[in-house]
């Protein structure tokens, strides 16, 4: 699978928008985003994944460039319930993509 | 419809001991996979399950781990003879055959003392 590289970590404003930067450079044509997230003492939570098109769900919106070499997930409102590390992953489709490799994510923290 | 579950939340065990971890996949779901999270790391992948099959088991260590998902009945992954080393939070994930995004269960935190 590709590798991802993100921020370790960024602030954001309660209320306002977060934008998570995440590059994969290295991506194949077949592979997908996915991106997950963990607060403290739980266990990940899928957000949302995509291949080429922007996607979007009741949780966020993904972005991702025409190259497909960087995405940017979007929280539109970010609340203090969204602290959390946030996790940028390619993946192949099939069993060949069963392995979720999980990197260091990005530390968000969504302050009052 | 019910999440992933998880049973013990948390365990305690002794060195030396024998640990077993069950993980109930969401209705529907007949893919497992269990990933490991040792204190201030990242989550590592150790093994992917279908009924009664063990599909990829290549992050599992060597010895002194197994997992099994039997045809009836939850996902085990047992750990014998622990040492202090395996202390960690374990998580399983689920997804439903042709359908590829895992839904992770709230975790099992192991403590070996």
């Amino acid at each position: 699978d590709a590798k991802t590289t993100q921020p370790t970590s960024m602030d954001c404003a309660e209320g306002r928008a977060a934008n998570l930067p995440c590059n994969h450079s290295t991506i194949s044509g077949n592979e997908y985003v996915y991106w997950y997230r963990q607060i403290h003492s739980q266990g990940p939570q899928y957000i949302i994944h995509g291949l080429k098109n922007n996607e979007t769900n009741e949780m966020a919106s993904l972005i991702i460039t025409e190259d497909r070499k960087s995405s940017t997930l979007i929280l539109p409102h970010a609340t203090l319930r969204d602290t959390a590390v946030y996790y940028c992953i390619v993946r192949l489709p099939g069993a060949a993509g069963n392995k979720l490799t999980f990197g260091g994510g990005t530390r968000v923290l969504v302050k009052p | 419809n019910a999440g992933v579950m998880q049973n013990p939340r948390h365990l305690v065990r002794r060195r030396g001991q024998e640990a077993r971890l069950r993980c109930s996949p969401m209705k529907g779901h007949s893919h497992v996979y269990w990933y490991r999270q040792l204190p201030e790391e990242g989550l590592k992948f150790m093994v992917y399950l279908q009924k009664e099959n063990i599909i990829d088991e290549s992050g599992m260590p060597k010895e002194r781990f197994s997992a099994e998902f039997p045809k009836e009945g939850p996902s085990i992954l047992r750990i014998q003879q622990v040492v202090r080393g395996d202390s960690a939070a374990y998580f399983c994930a689920s997804s439903p055959p042709y359908q590829e995004t895992q839904y992770f269960g709230p975790g099992t935190r192991l403590l070996v003392l």
